[in-house]
């Protein structure tokens, strides 16, 4: 079965640099979630899209914006990084009837900053 | 806001025991409560779930938990320990009533198994 794709897996940056990050739900899921897990931590709920809108925001930093997209994959923009956004970034996607769906995660990308 | 605590940052078991990992919840509503696993360098993996209905709950790899509402607990248990069953485990909890879907989850148990 089609799983969550993420692209890059793995992210070098320099501190103050822009990274982008990408999501391809599971077919036909359009609703999509951004975590991010520091090291050593539990996933921390970022944002999150539903037909293309926003639909929940969370802990996520002013120089993060996201967006879903027409066919609905999604991308994280990162700007002026830093040290400690150095993570794990996940994304989920759910279904149309996500009132009862689950959360399926992709791999996720690793960025590290220096 | 829902959250949920872990009892025990690491637990240690031996092959053929039985797992046992403690997850408490405190929501305003009935929650919606998953276990995921993570092994080392790789995403997240759905064990199972509880939504409504029957409250004792199978998923996969011969994992099961019981969401006790009186205890406000979700503890996921296996009968026998295998050593592939090695990888952090994590509660999370989803309010989806109010369709605030998001998860969240605890702080992790780490599961080691000793041959």
């Amino acid at each position: 079965a089609a799983g969550v794709i993420q692209s890059p897996r793995h992210l070098i940056k320099e501190k103050r640099e822009t990274a982008t990050l990408k999501c391809y739900p599971i077919p036909r899921h359009d609703t999509v979630y951004w975590y991010q897990q520091g090291p050593g931590q539990d996933p921390q709920f970022l944002i999150s899209f539903y037909e293309k809108m926003q639909s929940d925001k969370g802990s996520i930093p002013d120089r993060f914006s996201a967006q879903q997209f027409s066919d609905y994959h999604s991308e994280l923009n990162m700007s002026s990084l830093e040290l400690g956004d150095s993570a794990l970034y996940f994304c989920a996607s759910a279904g149309t009837l996500s009132f009862t769906d689950t959360q399926y995660f992709g791999p996720g990308t690793r960025l590290t900053v220096l | 806001a829902q959250s949920v605590t872990q009892l025990g940052s690491h637990v240690s078991v031996s092959e053929g025991a039985l797992v046992l990992l403690r997850c408490n919840y405190s929501s305003s509503v009935p929650p919606y409560l998953f276990w995921y696993v993570q092994y080392p360098n790789q995403g997240l993996q759905l064990l199972l779930k509880y939504t409504t209905g029957a409250t004792l709950v199978k998923g996969i790899n011969g994992f099961e938990a019981e969401f006790k509402k009186s205890e406000t607990s979700f503890h996921l248990t296996k009968p026998s320990a295998h050593m592939s069953d090695a990888a952090e485990y994590f509660c999370a909890v989803s309010d989806l009533q109010f369709g605030n879907e998001k998860l969240t989850f605890g702080t992790g148990t780490r599961l080691t198994i000793i041959p």
